[in-house]
């Protein structure tokens, strides 16, 4: 298994533009995560999926972040407009299971800098 | 809510070191905790995973143990190498949440 697959690995943007993030989970797995790790917060929820509906979108920081899972297969976070203070590693995760008692399997990872 | 601390923030030893990081946590109902491996510039890598009802788990040289009713739990690592240098992070997973909440990591650095 290829793991889960996250694109652009480094996204280099200017502020007010639309930011895409992408994410492929592991197949099987039915919960999908996206977390934003950065030095002063460390690594904070943005929003959970679970059979590809929303569960959980209460780390979504405001109305500019928006996530869909169109299928089992595919998720994207999207930032519109971008600002700065979105720089961050932004992390997707998926699961088996509704409660992640298997654990977590990460991806690498996007390096997102809005400049 | 649920906070996660770690201690200490960094952490540097000679090789062949035995060592204990440590991570508590104020909300002691928990359904599991996590003990995950960041290398620099890289995803998190699942190290083990307790259950609420176990006290510890054991990966090579790795130990990890857990003392729900206190909040704490230890990550032993034995005969420490270089390439154990990385950032470990704990996480718990709270009863009727799946999602995980986080401390911010020890920055081990093993050194030849």
């Amino acid at each position: 298994d290829a793991g889960v697959i996250q694109s652009p690995r480094h996204e280099v943007t200017e502020m007010g533009q639309e930011v895409t993030l992408r994410c492929k989970p592991i197949s099987g797995h039915n919960s999908l995560f996206w977390y934003r790790q950065t030095m002063m917060r460390g690594l904070e929820l943005l929003i959970y999926f679970n059979n590809n509906v929303p569960i959980d979108d209460s780390g979504m920081p405001e109305d500019r972040f928006s996530a869909k899972m169109p299928n089992a297969s595919f998720s994207t976070l999207k930032i519109q407009p971008s600002e700065p203070r979105d720089s961050a590693v932004y992390f997707c995760a998926s699961s088996q299971g509704h409660r992640g008692g298997y654990g977590y399997t990460f991806g690498s990872g996007t390096r997102l800098t809005v400049v | 809510k649920q906070e996660v601390t770690q201690i200490p923030a960094a952490l540097s030893v000679p090789e062949g070191e035995n060592l204990v990081l440590n991570c508590s946590f104020t909300d002691s109902a928990i359904y599991n905790l996590q003990w995950f491996r960041q290398d620099p510039g890289k995803g998190l890598t699942s190290l083990l995973l307790i259950q609420s009802s176990q006290r510890e788990q054991t990966s090579g040289r790795l130990n990890a143990s857990l003392d729900k009713s206190s909040g704490r739990s230890t990550l032993y690592i034995a005969a420490s190498q270089p390439g154990d240098s990385a950032t470990y992070l704990c996480a718990v997973m709270n009863s009727g949440y799946s999602t995980l909440t986080f401390g911010k990591g020890t920055m081990l650095l093993v050194s030849p």
